[in-house]
């Protein structure tokens, strides 16, 4: 089974400055998907953003953006300009591409704080 | 609008009860899951399903079952046997794997069990 390996239990970041949230993965194949959740104190799962590992060109979505380094098997998350609005959990989650059980594998979570 | 509802939002449970989660979604998904979540353990997988009538275990199966008699629904039932049953548990569904910009996994609000 794959693994997802997220090192850095919490995170704290100013206000309006930049933080990058880091995730590697271990797996055998050479296409897959991978994505960055966020889960606010409401605990409702969001998508941040979504990767296909056949994509050389990192994704983006606004202030948030990824740094996928494919050799490294490296998934890391960039949120810029950050806003109170963006404390939560984050989640880190990988995909088979094509997959034979459509599991989703999912690291066990960073907690990012905005300070004021 | 399309989306995923669990119910209830909290749940008791006396010791030795037997209690059922609801999850329904109107996606139009083939794939459903069910995951459990404790604080610093991220998402564990429960069970999950690719087709009605159909279901796999996942890491954490034991004291839990599941139905899929319908596309729409995939309830949880956690029974006596389970141990620790007190913990978040979130319902999820995907398409099946494909080779569009569809294979994301929606999540539903949640429902917190609370064994008394």
């Amino acid at each position: 089974a794959q693994t997802v390996t997220q090192s850095q239990p919490e995170m704290s970041v100013q206000e309006a400055e930049t933080v990058t949230l880091s995730c590697t993965y271990d797996t055998s194949e050479s296409d897959y998907y991978l994505f960055w959740y966020k889960q606010p104190p409401s605990r409702q799962m969001i998508l941040v953003i979504r990767q296909e590992a056949y994509k050389q060109q990192n994704a983006t979505e606004n202030r948030f953006s990824v740094n996928f380094q494919k050799a490294a098997k490296s998934f890391s998350l960039k949120i810029s300009d950050s806003q109170l609005g963006d404390a939560a959990m984050y989640f880190c989650a990988y995909r088979s591409y094509p997959n034979t059980g459509n599991q989703f594998y999912f690291g066990t979570g960073t907690s990012l704080t905005v300070i004021p | 609008d399309g989306g995923i509802t669990q119910s209830p939002k909290y749940l008791f449970r006396k010791e030795g009860q037997n209690v059922t989660l609801s999850c329904e979604q109107n996606l139009n998904h083939d794939a459903m899951y069910w995951y459990r979540q404790d604080p610093g353990q991220g998402l564990r997988l429960i069970y999950y399903s690719q087709i009605v009538n159909d279901f796999q275990k996942g890491d954490i199966a034991e004291g839990y079952s599941v139905s899929r008699e319908k596309k729409e629904s995939f309830p949880l039932t956690v029974t006596s046997a389970q141990k620790n049953p007190t913990a978040f548990y979130l319902c999820a569904s995907s398409p099946l794997q494909g080779y569009s910009g569809t294979d994301t996994q929606y999540f539903g609000p949640g429902t917190r069990l609370t064994v008394l």
